[in-house]
């Protein structure tokens, strides 16, 4: 059965950084697609982006609101997805989820429950 | 981007209606098109990916349609336990993005 559990989210002032991971089991990680979305209080859903098994080149792609602050990564060896964030904004705060199963990473399969990030002063 | 608009924002049916949410693209995404299911304080779940393809293990009261700019999600026979936040999500072309959501509650 394919588990999904992010963690390391908590509150940070807005220019610090976080880095939640994400701790995958049941399925085999280092030949899958991963995602991150994320969820602001009260709002819609928001694809942060996606990263590449090593096999297809392991590259990354963001969305505009991230890119250049944000960097996904992956740890095959530890089945471990993660979301270095940087020069975190209010408006980065928000639920993260990591997910994984669809062709491509085009659309979450399997999903974890999301940690918690908020930025405030 | 691609932006997705969804219609209603919300709507208060009786168990056993029939639902229909439609979901909308500012441009032709073909059939790259999945829904979810997202109910308080959850993770969305995905009901039906590439527009109409039902996710194993969803109720088949649940089905898609749809292809280019308008898609549709209907529940056949709307039941207590499909109270959630239905969202459609594009995925023909990066960034991929969602909707804003159809709140679903029993009347």
């Amino acid at each position: 059965e394919v588990h999904l559990v992010e963690s390391g989210g908590g509150l940070e002032k807005p220019g610090g950084s976080l880095r939640v991971s994400c701790a995958a089991s049941g399925f085999t990680f280092e030949n899958a697609w991963m995602i991150w979305f994320r969820q602001a209080p009260g709002k819609g859903l928001e694809w942060v982006g996606r990263i590449r098994s090593k096999v297809e080149g392991g590259t990354t792609d963001y969305a505009a609101p991230v890119r250049g602050r944000f960097t996904i990564s992956r740890e095959d060896s530890k089945s471990t997805l993660y979301l270095q964030m940087n020069s975190l904004k209010i408006e980065d705060t928000a639920v993260y989820f990591c997910s994984t199963g669809s062709p491509m990473g085009t659309f979450g399969d399997y999903w974890g429950p999301g940690t918690l990030v908020t930025v405030s002063s | 981007d691609i932006q997705m608009t969804q219609s209603p924002s919300s709507l208060s049916a009786s168990v056993g209606d029939r639902v229909t949410i439609t979901c909308r693209a500012s441009q032709d995404i073909a059939n790259y098109l999945s829904w979810y299911q997202q109910k308080p304080g959850k993770a969305p779940k995905v009901l039906i990916y590439d527009s109409s393809t039902l996710e194993g293990g969803v109720p088949s009261r649940f089905s898609g349609s749809g292809s280019g700019t308008e898609f549709t999600l209907t529940i056949t026979s709307l039941r207590p336990e499909d109270v959630a936040t239905y969202h459609c999500q594009q995925y023909d072309d990066l960034p991929f993005t969602f909707g804003p959501g159809t709140k679903v509650d029993i009347k």
